[in-house]
């Protein structure tokens, strides 16, 4: 099983929808997690951390299910600006390991 | 306030050439990172550096990759030689201890 695994997409939503991704997680022992924001042709960016059980930034909520290992993003409203590819992140694995998981690509249509 | 500059910004080279990124971390991060991205391996961890030292290098593909980090402003990533199959982009990233990291907007690098 990988360390980290995320449904590649890509997803195509209507704006205004709601849309949730899934990540899924080998490693028990992980306290923390990112989502981080990939444009097209960009580099990525830190979009939301997620400690204990979840977070919340406007439209963007993150929830972390310690027993199925597993995170989650939602995304309310979805606007076009959100199309990007969302990284599942888990920092800090042993050795310092960051893993990025490969990415969830969303494509938000008028 | 200046984020993490890498350069070149494209680099196009013949197979068998050396290939030499470079990258300045923000100020005041002790940590950086080299990943590599293509679209069939997504995004890898190359070689991780803490306080200028190596750390965890296991990411690094083969003998021809090398990194340095010389002062706490400046690495470099060498390629010699480069194989078309090294086409990627190649992103840097710093963060102050394991915190949040910030990517570069990254080099990328056409072997033919």
């Amino acid at each position: 099983r990988k360390e980290v695994e995320q449904d590649p997409g890509p997803f195509n939503v209507p704006e205004g929808a709601t849309v949730a991704f899934n990540c899924t997680y080998s490693n028990s022992a992980s306290q923390s997690f990112f989502w981080y924001r990939q444009d097209c042709r960009k580099e990525p960016k830190l979009l939301m951390s997620v400690y204990s059980s979840g977070n919340e930034d406007g439209r963007f909520t993150a929830q972390l299910n310690r027993a199925s290992q597993y995170i989650s993003l939602l995304i309310r409203d979805s606007k076009l600006s959100d199309s990007a590819t969302y990284l599942c992140v888990l920092p800090n694995t042993g050795g310092f390991k960051t893993i990025f998981g490969a990415g969830t690509r969303l494509f938000v249509k008028a | 306030d200046a984020g993490v500059i890498q350069s070149p910004r494209h680099e196009v080279t013949e197979m068998g050439q050396e290939v030499t990124l470079r990258c300045k971390p923000i100020s005041g991060h002790n940590s950086l990172f080299w990943y590599r991205q293509t679209m069939m391996r997504g995004l890898e961890l190359l070689i991780y550096f803490n306080n200028n030292v190596p750390i965890d290098d296991s990411g690094m593909p083969e003998d021809r990759f090398s990194a340095k980090m010389p002062n706490a402003s400046f690495s470099t990533l060498k390629i010699q030689p480069s194989e078309p199959r090294d086409s990627a982009v190649y992103f840097c990233a710093s963060s102050l201890s394991l915190g949040e990291q910030f990517f570069g907007p990254g080099t990328r690098l056409t072997v033919l």
